[in-house]
């Protein structure tokens, strides 16, 4: 069965100081990850996704196959990135399962 | 680019009525439209799958008397709550997913259904 898990679900931190969001997920086939960010008041949007390895308001995530996660990190967290924060797995018809969700709060 | 709407945003009814929510792709074409349910500080859940011109697919437990959902054109899905009752009190969010290779979904911002 798949599964995402997201250990923590409230993550405070200090303004410039990193940040890493844990996800694991267990999926038989060859899964397709994403991050998915939701400001105060708006709506879900997609912040990452593993396959276009790319940077997005300077959060990262690798897909490690071997340990099964793909967390998010952020070597300065800034108090725009106080949100709610989503890890969902793609299945091959894409159905999104979403892990429990990680409210950050960056302090100033 | 890419944006989903909800209408309406909150509605209120009485127990055993029916509430009708549209999810409509405004500048894209959707073939597959998804229905999720969020209950307070909880995660979303998908709830089903809807395919253009084809029948829902619903998840387990999810069940389908209850939750009509008709997606008629390639621009409009819609999720029928029928005869309400308060447990289906929830946010209702819906995405939509482009006709295209990219396996990407944009959300809608959500209904708030309250039912007394």
């Amino acid at each position: 069965a798949q599964r995402v898990t997201q250990p923590e679900k409230l993550l405070s931190v200090f303004k410039g100081a990193p940040v890493e969001l844990k996800c694991n997920y267990s999926y038989s086939g060859s899964p397709e990850l994403f991050w998915y960010v939701q400001y105060s008041r708006q709506r879900l949007q997609l912040l990452l996704r593993h396959i276009s390895r790319e940077s997005i308001k300077g959060f990262t995530a690798d897909l490690n196959k071997g340990e099964t996660s793909f967390h998010l990190k952020k070597p300065f967290a800034q108090e725009e990135d106080s949100a709610m924060y989503y890890c969902a797995l793609s299945d091959s018809w894409g159905k999104l399962q979403f892990g429990a969700g990680t409210q950050v709060v960056v302090t100033p | 680019g890419a944006v989903v709407s909800q209408h309406p945003s909150r509605v209120i009814c009485k127990s055993g009525t029916s509430v009708k929510i549209e999810c409509r792709s405004l500048d894209f074409q959707a073939t597959t439209m998804f229905w999720y349910r969020q209950f307070p500080k909880q995660s979303l859940m998908l709830m089903a799958t809807s395919n253009e011109g084809s029948k829902a697919t619903y998840e387990q437990g999810v069940e389908k008397d209850k939750f009509l959902i008709n997606h008629a054109s390639l621009t409009l899905s819609t999720l029928t709550v029928t005869s309400a009752h308060p447990e289906d009190s929830s946010f209702y969010i819906c995405s939509a997913k482009p006709g295209s290779l990219v396996n990407e979904q944009f959300f809608g911002p959500g209904t708030r259904l309250t039912v007394l």
